[in-house]
């Protein structure tokens, strides 16, 4: 399977632990991003890497959120200190980076889905 | 603010109709539009659009952007049960970052 690979598929945590999500770009791709969906809603932009350089982080991203991509290829997302409401599907997606006019084409991984009880 | 809005939110309908979906948009800088199917997992990629008044078509879907009045249509010909998903529709109004902005997504239920 080439496509983008998130690891685990589901968590269940404390509140107050810490949890960490791997994604696997698809391999050639330069760009990665993180996304969160909640019930019912479409994904949220909370940040995006170019190789490894980290070029922007949402507002919805707090300090408990770091992410990193170390060797421009996967990324882990942690949150610190989980809590409640940190609960979400939260989506990796990977793209090679288009031209100025025609923009990427993103491709989804299967998502983690966090439950922080 | 940016925003991209979807409508319906739902939608039921037997199989054979036609569907029709609609994603709105308020962005600063317009890249390109897209359109994904979401089935309780990822979403999978349908069409991309930067152009206005061009038709993408994939089998019984199609897809069509104006730019001038700033939105989209998806349309579903023959609906089969298997169309049964959310349909997002996110536009890149980034300043070449790619950050998507979704909207909430369309549910469909297609019946037998």
């Amino acid at each position: 399977d080439t496509g983008v690979s998130q690891d685990p598929r589901h968590k269940i945590t404390k509140r107050g632990q810490n949890v960490t999500f791997r994604c696997d770009p698809i391999s050639e791709h330069n760009r990665l991003y993180w996304y969160r969906q909640t019930l019912g809603q479409g994904p949220e932009f909370l940040t995006y890497f170019q190789n490894e350089a980290q070029l922007e982080k949402s507002r919805l991203l707090s300090d408990r959120f770091s992410a990193e991509r170390p060797k421009g290829s996967f990324s882990t997302l942690e949150i610190q200190r989980t809590e409640q409401g940190d609960s979400a599907m939260y989506l990796c997606a990977s793209s090679l980076r288009g031209t100025m006019l025609s923009g990427d084409t993103q491709y989804f991984g299967p998502g983690t889905r966090l439950t922080v009880l | 603010e940016d925003k991209v809005v979807q409508s319906p939110l739902s939608l039921v309908v037997h199989e054979g109709d036609t569907v029709t979906l609609n994603c709105s948009y308020e962005v600063t800088n317009f890249r390109s539009l897209l359109w994904y199917k979401q089935e309780k997992k990822a979403p999978t990629f349908l069409f991309m659009l930067t152009s206005s008044g061009i038709e993408k078509k994939s089998g019984r879907l199609s897809s069509i952007l104006d730019k001038k009045e700033l939105f989209s249509i998806l349309n579903i010909t023959a609906t089969q049960t298997g169309d049964s998903a959310v349909y997002l529709c996110a536009v890149d109004g980034s300043s070449n970052t790619g950050k998507l902005i979704f909207g909430q997504g369309t549910t469909l239920q297609v019946k037998p």
